[in-house]
């Protein structure tokens, strides 16, 4: 069974410019989350779909964030503008709706110079 | 508001050890609590998942026990080898509107050397 695919695995960008990154779910999960890891923290939890709807964006910082699941498959997280605050891991997860259990991806690392 | 807290924050242990990481968490009303491993630079690697109905999970040469009531959790790692020096996350998991929004502590970072 393929596990969560996540790209780009790292990206640099610059103060003020843009990005986005990719996530693709295990089959059949229906649930998505994005969850934000700053180094030497644990992950915490951005956004998270069930099928192509949000449940819960409480924490997501709509400012400069957005994310979007169109089809109830793929998600994209997109950050503009960047602020050096930014700078993290970005990791997406699904979860299998009989155990409960999150899956999670390799993440994106994020650096904003 | 769930918060969730790792101790040691960092261990270092001879090959071979057996090994206790703890977790505890504020809000005792989960619906289950998930342990993870991380190798630098990589996602996380689901270890064991405990429901709250459960008292413990075995995987192995893991271990992972929850105990609700006193907000508490444990993984034991038996015999221990350097494969295992990585971080290690526990993560409580709500019921109701919030289930499976996990609410992770700080990890555990476990160096086991030759």
């Amino acid at each position: 069974e393929a596990g969560v695919a996540q790209s780009p695995r790292y990206k640099i960008i610059e103060k003020r410019q843009s990005v986005a990154f990719w996530c693709n779910p295990i089959s059949g999960h229906a649930t998505l989350y994005w969850y934000q890891q700053i180094l030497g923290q644990g992950p915490k939890l951005l956004i998270q779909f069930q099928n192509n709807g949000v449940v819960d964006d409480s924490q997501l910082p709509k400012d400069r964030f957005s994310a979007e699941r169109l089809k109830g498959v793929d998600s994209t997280l997109k950050i503009q503008p960047a602020k050096l605050e930014d700078s993290a891991v970005y990791l997406c997860a699904s979860r299998d709706r009989f155990t409960g259990e999150l899956f999670f991806g390799e993440g994106s690392r994020l650096t904003v110079l | 508001k769930q918060e969730v807290t790792q101790i040691p924050a960092a261990l270092s242990v001879p090959e071979g050890e057996n090994l206790v990481l703890n977790c505890s968490f504020t809000d005792s009303a989960i619906y289950n609590l998930q342990w993870f491993r991380q190798d630098p630079g990589k996602g996380l690697t689901s270890l064991l998942l405990i429901q709250s109905s459960q008292r413990e999970q075995t995987s192995g040469r893991l271990n992972a026990s929850l105990d609700k009531s006193s907000g508490r959790s444990t993984l034991y790692i038996a015999a221990s080898q350097p494969g295992d020096s990585a971080t290690y996350l526990c993560a409580a998991g709500p019921g109701g509107t919030s289930y499976g929004k996990l609410t992770f502590g700080q990890g555990t970072i476990l160096t086991v050397h030759p």
